[in-house]
Formats: structure tokens, C-alpha cells, sequence
């Protein structure tokens, strides 16, 4: 079984401060992709990284995928009220298979 | 709006009912996934059907069942309902069969259920 640990599961931050959250596992996935989910709605693709090393830009989001591609991280800077969700990792395999993370519960406070 | 529906948005029944969960894919889309989201225990992946075959299996229970139909609309049976079973069900597409690239999965708003 592949599982992806998501640290830390929670954390509050006011705004303006930078934060970066973890997404580790034992095994290697073809791909890995981060999804925000609001409560009550569905998970939203961030972005999704195929390349070991791979480094993405998504305004104030920054999301690395291992070179061993176990692992991932993702960096927001001067996070904002509006950055406030939960975030899945995802790991995606050939056989068609998701592996989703725990998650990690952001809140950012004005 | 993901462009994935499902219904219905709320269900709520006892204990030994059995409810089917309705999902249509984005128009195009060939593959429907199938995930159980609850409080402890995150996304689960239960199922991933490409059309109109089953391509992967998670940890879906043997009383669950589900089908993608020739117009590419899925359905998730639960029977034998257990107070364990309330949770959002989550039902995902994406364009082909989700492979080695990481296919970007689009969900739908999810069913919540509540077994009483």
C-alpha cells in the first residue's frame, strides 16, 4: 500500500507570514498533484508535477516535487485570509490509481 | 463549477437501506473515479472506472458496488448501510485513463450521507 504523510495536519498563521507544508512517502509515484479543498465542496487541482526535481510558480504558490519523487513540498508567501483550506497531496501511479495525503488544515487569520 | 454533477447533494437514511449515488462526468471525460472523504479518515480511493471498464480498485467494501454506463454517467451502490458509511462521497474525472502523467482529476461537489 502507498501512503503519503501530510505534516503538519494543522496550522494557523496570521497573514503576510510564509508557510510551506510536507507531503512525504516511502514510495515513488509517477506523479503528484496538489488539490485545495473548501469545506463542503470538492477538491480543486493547484497543480499537478511529473519530474523528479520539478519546481512550479502559481502566483505565491511554490510546489517541488523530490528527485527521488517521494516527496513534495509546497510554499506559500505572504499567505492571505483567502489561502485559508485544506490541502491534499495526491500520488498518481500507471495503474490508474490515487493515493491522497491526510491533508493539511490551513487557517490564516486578517 | 468543475463541470462534474452529482447527485443527490444530501441523502440521508437508517441503518440496512441501501442508496445509489449518481455521478456524470465533464463532457469528454472518459474516466470516473469514486472517493469516501470522512472526518477521520481522509480521501479514500475506492474506484476508477474507464469507459465503462473498472481499471483500479481501492479500499472499497464488498458491499459497495459501482458501474459506468455506456453515456459514461457512474453510479455507486452502497447496501447493508452501516452508521460507519455517513461521509461525502467524491466523484472525479478526467480525460483518458489517468496514467503515468498525472491526468488532472476535476471533482464533483460530492453527496453527503448521513446513515441514521
Amino acid at each position: 500500500t502507498q501512503l503519503l504523510e501530510q505534516s503538519p495536519q494543522f496550522l494557523s498563521i496570521q497573514e503576510g507570514e510564509n508557510l510551506t507544508v510536507y507531503c512525504n512517502s516511502s514510495s515513488v509515484f509517477s506523479s503528484l498533484q496538489w488539490y485545495r479543498q473548501e469545506p463542503g465542496e470538492g477538491p480543486v487541482l493547484l497543480v499537478t508535477v511529473v519530474t523528479g526535481g520539478e519546481v512550479k510558480k502559481l502566483k505565491r504558490l511554490t510546489f517541488q516535487f523530490g528527485d527521488a519523487r517521494k516527496d513534495s513540498s509546497l510554499h506559500i508567501t505572504a499567505a492571505q485570509p483567502g489561502d485559508t483550506g485544506l490541502y491534499l497531496c495526491a500520488g498518481g501511479t500507471n495503474a490508474g490509481k490515487s493515493t491522497f495525503g491526510d491533508g493539511t488544515t490551513l487557517t490564516v487569520k486578517p | 463549477d468543475s463541470g462534474v454533477t452529482q447527485t443527490p447533494k444530501h441523502l440521508i437514511t437508517a441503518t440496512g437501506q441501501r442508496v445509489t449515488l449518481r455521478c456524470s462526468p465533464r463532457s469528454g471525460d472518459l474516466s470516473v473515479y469514486w472517493y469516501q472523504q470522512s472526518l477521520d479518515q481522509g480521501l479514500q480511493f475506492l474506484i476508477h472506472y474507464y469507459n465503462g471498464e473498472e481499471r483500479a480498485k481501492g479500499n472499497i467494501l464488498e458491499r459497495f458496488s459501482a458501474q459506468q454506463f455506456p453515456d459514461l454517467h457512474s453510479e455507486l451502490n452502497l447496501s447493508s448501510l452501516e452508521l460507519g458509511d455517513s461521509a461525502l462521497y467524491f466523484c472525479a474525472s478526467s480525460v483518458s485513463s489517468g496514467g503515468a502523467r498525472g491526468e488532472t482529476q476535476y471533482f464533483g461537489p460530492g453527496t453527503r450521507l448521513l446513515v441514521l
